[in-house]
C-alpha cells in the first residue's frame, strides 16, 4: 500500500501558481520524498526530491515543515503543458531505488 | 540526463501467445531495473526487481512463472508475459537509476509499452 496521502484532482488555469500537497503521516527518519510527474502514456519523470525545508530547481519548488508530516509542490506560473498527474513518495537510499507510488494527482490546466 | 528505452512501444498478440518487452539503459549500465504495471486512470504498481546476473525479486501477488524477468547485461533487462490472456493487457513500464550524478530516489523511465492481448 501507498504511504501518501494527496488530492485525486486539481484544476488551475494558465499562468496560476499552482500547490499540490501531500500527507506523510507515517514517514521514516530516513526517507526523502520525491515528486514526479507522468503525461498519458509515457513514463514517469522525476520532478524534485527533498528532506527538510525548501529546494528549488528550474521547474518546481518543494516545501517540506520541519515534522516532515506533509511536502508541497509549487508550479509556478502553469501553462497547458502541465497537465499531468503528479506523484509524491517517500523512500531512503537503503530500498535500492524502489518506487511505491500513490494513487496520484491529475493536476487539469485549462486556458 | 539518462536515458532509457522500451521495444517495442505497443504490441497486440493473441491469447494464449507470449510476449517479449525489452529495457535498455542507453548511456549508462544499471545493476538494477524495475518493472511496472499500469492500468487505464490507475498508478504504477511495481511488479519486480531486475538483478543483473541473478534471479528478479518479485512484489507480492505477482506470479513469477507468468511474468520472467531476464537481466542478462548491465544494459539490458526483458519481461516476458507468457500465455498472455486478455487480463494482462496492460502498460507496461521499466525504470533504472544510473547512480552518479542522480538523486537517491531519482529513477529514470522508459516511454512503456502498451500490450493489447486479444
Amino acid at each position: 500500500l501507498a504511504k501518501t496521502t494527496q488530492p485525486i484532482s486539481m484544476d488551475s488555469y494558465e499562468g496560476q501558481e499552482v500547490n499540490i500537497t501531500c500527507s506523510h503521516n507515517n514517514i521514516a527518519t530516513n526517507d526523502y520524498i520525491t515528486w514526479y510527474q507522468q503525461f498519458p502514456s509515457q513514463g514517469p519523470r522525476f520532478i524534485i526530491q527533498g528532506y527538510k525545508t525548501k529546494v528549488t530547481n528550474e521547474v518546481a519548488s518543494l516545501f517540506i515543515p520541519a515534522d516532515r508530516k506533509s511536502s508541497t509542490l509549487s508550479l509556478p506560473r502553469v501553462s497547458l503543458s502541465d497537465t499531468a498527474v503528479y506523484y509524491c513518495l517517500e523512500g531512503s537510499y537503503n530500498q535500492g531505488g524502489k518506487l511505491i507510488f500513490g494513487q496520484g494527482t491529475e493536476l487539469s490546466v485549462k486556458p | 540526463g539518462a536515458v532509457v528505452s522500451q521495444h517495442p512501444s505497443w504490441v497486440i498478440c493473441k491469447s494464449g501467445t507470449s510476449v517479449k518487452i525489452e529495457c535498455r539503459s542507453l548511456d549508462f549500465q544499471a545493476t538494477t531495473m524495475f518493472w511496472y504495471r499500469q492500468f487505464p486512470k490507475q498508478s504504477l504498481m511495481l511488479m519486480a526487481t531486475s538483478n543483473e546476473g541473478s534471479k528478479a525479486t518479485y512484489e507480492q501477488g505477482v506470479e513469477k512463472d507468468k511474468f520472467l524477468i531476464n537481466h542478462a547485461s548491465l544494459t539490458l533487462s526483458t519481461l516476458t508475459v507468457t500465455s498472455a490472456h486478455p487480463e494482462d493487457s496492460s502498460f507496461y513500464i521499466c525504470s533504472a537509476n544510473p547512480g552518479t550524478g542522480a538523486a537517491y530516489n531519482e529513477q529514470f523511465f522508459g516511454p512503456g509499452t502498451r500490450l493489447t492481448v486479444l
